[in-house]
């Protein structure tokens, strides 16, 4: 079955734009998950989402925020870049809020120039 | 406090010598534990999982962890390295708080021929 899916997978944004991220689960899957990847803090937790609902959000500004559609596609928005912005960000999709394992999209590897 | 240690942020092994890569935890309850490797400019594989049953965990290309309950520790061993085991390594936990992952910081591993 097909994997997780993001788009686009590179990206390069001027500061202060703003920017959508794009995440499809795995078909059945009604979890999707986000992630920020940084060589200086990591792989930090941004937000979950289950049944269209937030469940979970991560210590980021109000900046980052996300949605999840009815068909569980998943997208998270980021507006007034900066700089700091510039990271891998990755999607997981789970079939019962992790409880049996999670699955990552590729990334989508954002820019802020 | 929820965490995940991974002590070494470097591992080198000679190809064909056992590998280990350390991660402890610490999480209330019983821990759902999971090994995820990364190769550059790549999301996520998944590796294995320890969710319940058995402490020693078999899971995909030769890898193998042990999980222990008093040491609280799930280190990821393979028995005879190969050169394109060479990436990122990094465990996680799933947080008591529903659906959400936590890091280890990552553990790089190379193996040299």
């Amino acid at each position: 079955k097909a994997g997780v899916t993001q788009t686009p997978r590179y990206l390069i944004k001027t500061r202060g734009q703003q920017v959508t991220l794009s995440c499809s689960p795995i078909s059945g899957h009604r979890s999707v998950s986000w992630y920020q990847q940084t060589p200086g803090q990591g792989l930090q937790f941004l937000f979950e989402y289950f049944s269209e609902t937030q469940r979970n959000k991560g210590n980021f500004p109000g900046r980052f925020s996300g949605r999840q559609f009815s068909n569980s596609r998943s997208e998270m928005n980021v507006s007034t870049l900066e700089l700091g912005d510039s990271a891998l960000y990755l999607c997981a999709s789970s079939l019962e809020r992790g409880t049996n394992g999670y699955t990552f999209g590729s990334g989508t590897r954002l820019t802020v120039v | 406090a929820q965490s995940v240690a991974q002590p070494e942020d470097q591992v080198n092994v000679a190809e064909g010598n056992p590998l280990t890569v350390k991660c402890t935890y610490s999480v209330s309850g019983n821990p759902y534990l999971f090994w995820y490797v990364q190769y550059p400019n790549r999301g996520l594989q998944f590796l294995l999982k320890y969710i319940t049953g058995d402490n020693l965990v078999k899971g995909s290309y030769g890898f193998e962890a042990e999980f222990n309950k008093s040491q609280t520790s799930f280190h990821l061993k393979k028995p005879s390295a190969l050169v394109s085991d060479s990436a990122l390594y990094f465990c996680a936990v799933r947080s008591n708080q529903g659906g959400k992952l936590i890091f280890g910081q990552g553990t790089e591993l190379s193996v040299k021929p």
